[in-house]
């Protein structure tokens, strides 16, 4: 019954250091979406997707870089990881009828830098 | 003004109770109001979204929505212990499309 996977549940990278995110949905979406979530900010949108080599810059998107090569992928890159990147990221899609209605997220990612 | 305020909570009702959770929001354009819990350390789960004024009920679950009054709702009837997670408010911004999360509302189910 899996739908949206992400790579890791949590990682520890160091400052200065590139690191990737995968996200994988096997529910043949073509939308794909990029959050991270903070006490007290809720969850901030940082890139989005609407097909395979789309990207589209959510809010908060500095520091952050997005790919999305197969239609079942999107991966989200923290070129040089810095300490305010800590953070609980979420990966969500939602098929091109419904592109808003966000029902599945994954897991999550809770990423700490050190 | 915040895009989306909730009570952070924690509201704290006794099992069998009526939770109300509420949610303003400041875009008069928002048509389209979703609804998510989450439970410590997990992903939302969409529970309910609404679009139009007035009820819409699901089960336990009730959206109440109110555009001129730029307010919407969520009552769980029957609450139970296992309703205890934090409630997310998120509005869809007319002008970007986008949906805008609040911060959430903890509600705390007492057996």
């Amino acid at each position: 019954d899996v739908k949206v996977t992400q790579s890791s549940r949590y990682l520890v990278k160091r400052t200065g250091e590139k690191v990737f995110l995968e996200c994988v949905q096997d529910m043949d979406h073509e939308n794909m979406f990029w959050y991270r979530q903070d006490p007290g900010l809720g969850l901030r949108l940082i890139y989005f997707s609407y097909d395979v080599k789309m990207k589209e810059k959510g809010d908060i998107p500095e520091g952050y870089s997005v790919s999305r090569e197969k239609k079942e992928r999107f991966s989200l890159i923290l070129e040089s990881a810095s300490t305010n990147q800590t953070s609980m990221y979420l990966c969500a899609s939602s098929p091109r009828l419904a592109p808003l209605v966000l029902e599945f997220f994954g897991p999550g990612t809770r990423l700490t830098v050190l | 003004q915040k895009e989306v305020e909730q009570n952070s909570g924690p509201l704290s009702v006794p099992e069998g109770a009526i939770a109300s959770l509420n949610c303003t929001y400041s875009d008069r354009g928002s048509q389209s109001f979703f609804w998510y819990r989450q439970y410590s350390g997990k992903s939302p789960e969409l529970i309910m979204f609404i679009y139009s004024n007035g009820d819409k009920e699901d089960g336990r679950f009730t959206a109440q929505l109110n555009k001129a009054s730029q307010y919407v709702s969520l009552l769980i009837r029957d609450s139970q212990p296992s309703d205890s997670a934090t409630y997310l408010c998120a509005p869809l911004a007319r002008a970007t499309n986008k949906l805008i999360f609040g911060t959430g509302t903890l509600l705390a189910v007492q057996p």
